[in-house]
């Protein structure tokens, strides 16, 4: 089983849908969760780090679900610029390694 | 501010041959990383650096790969001899601490180096 795990998609929505990712984590001793956001071509950029009590940052949620060892990020109201591919990233505690997932890819139509 | 800086940016060689990547991360920033991302797969740390010491290199292929941060600053990695299945984009990061674990304190990117092996 691989560490981080994501379903690569895509997953096609419209404009104004609501789209969840879930990304699945195997080392329960993991302690530190984010979702980057990866445009074609470019860089991974931190969308937002995952707290255990859950966190938003405008249209966007991220939760953290330690019994099922698995993260999400809810997209509220999708706008065509939110086409991109979102990266989970993981790391274990008391570790400095990040391990990143393969991605989501998320495209937005009209 | 400055964010992290790599060249080249694309980079064209033939399997055998051998091929460096430059990165200069941002001011302060004691942390550095260096990813292999190929096309369809998330970024696979190969080295991380604290200053100008290793942190972790467990997934870098040491018979052909190298990676240096002699004064803490600038970081090169080297491919020799390139194979095939090296063709990805090289990506450099910097944090300013291990931690990277807040929003000021996290890991930023640069553009990448596109590698085609042929």
């Amino acid at each position: 089983r691989k560490e981080v795990e994501q379903d690569p998609g895509p997953f096609n929505v419209p404009e104004g849908a609501t789209v969840a990712f879930n990304c699945t984590y195997s080392n329960s001793a993991s302690q530190s969760f984010f979702w980057y956001r990866q445009d074609c071509r470019k860089e991974p950029k931190l969308l937002m780090s995952v707290y255990s009590s859950g966190n938003e940052d405008g249209r966007f949620t991220a939760q953290l679900n330690r019994a099922s060892q698995y993260i999400s990020l809810l997209i509220r109201d999708s706008k065509l610029s939110d086409s991109a591919t979102y990266l989970c990233v993981v790391k274990p505690g008391g570790s400095y390694i990040p391990t990143f997932g393969r991605g989501t890819s998320l495209i937005v139509h009209p | 501010e400055a964010g992290v800086a790599q060249s080249p940016r694309y980079k064209i060689i033939e399997k055998r041959q051998s091929v460096a990547f430059w990165c200069n991360p941002i001011s302060g920033h004691a942390t550095l990383y260096w990813y292999q991302q190929i096309l369809g797969q998330g970024p696979k740390l190969l080295i991380q650096f604290q200053n100008n010491g290793v942190v972790d290199d467990s997934q870098l292929p040491k018979d052909r790969f190298s990676a240096e941060r002699l004064k803490g600053v600038d970081s090169t990695l080297k491919i020799q001899p390139a194979k095939l299945e090296d063709s990805a984009v090289y990506l450099c990061a910097s944090s300013l601490t291990l931690l990277a674990v807040t929003s000021t304190d996290t890991q930023y990117f640069g553009p990448g180096t596109r590698l085609t092996v042929l």
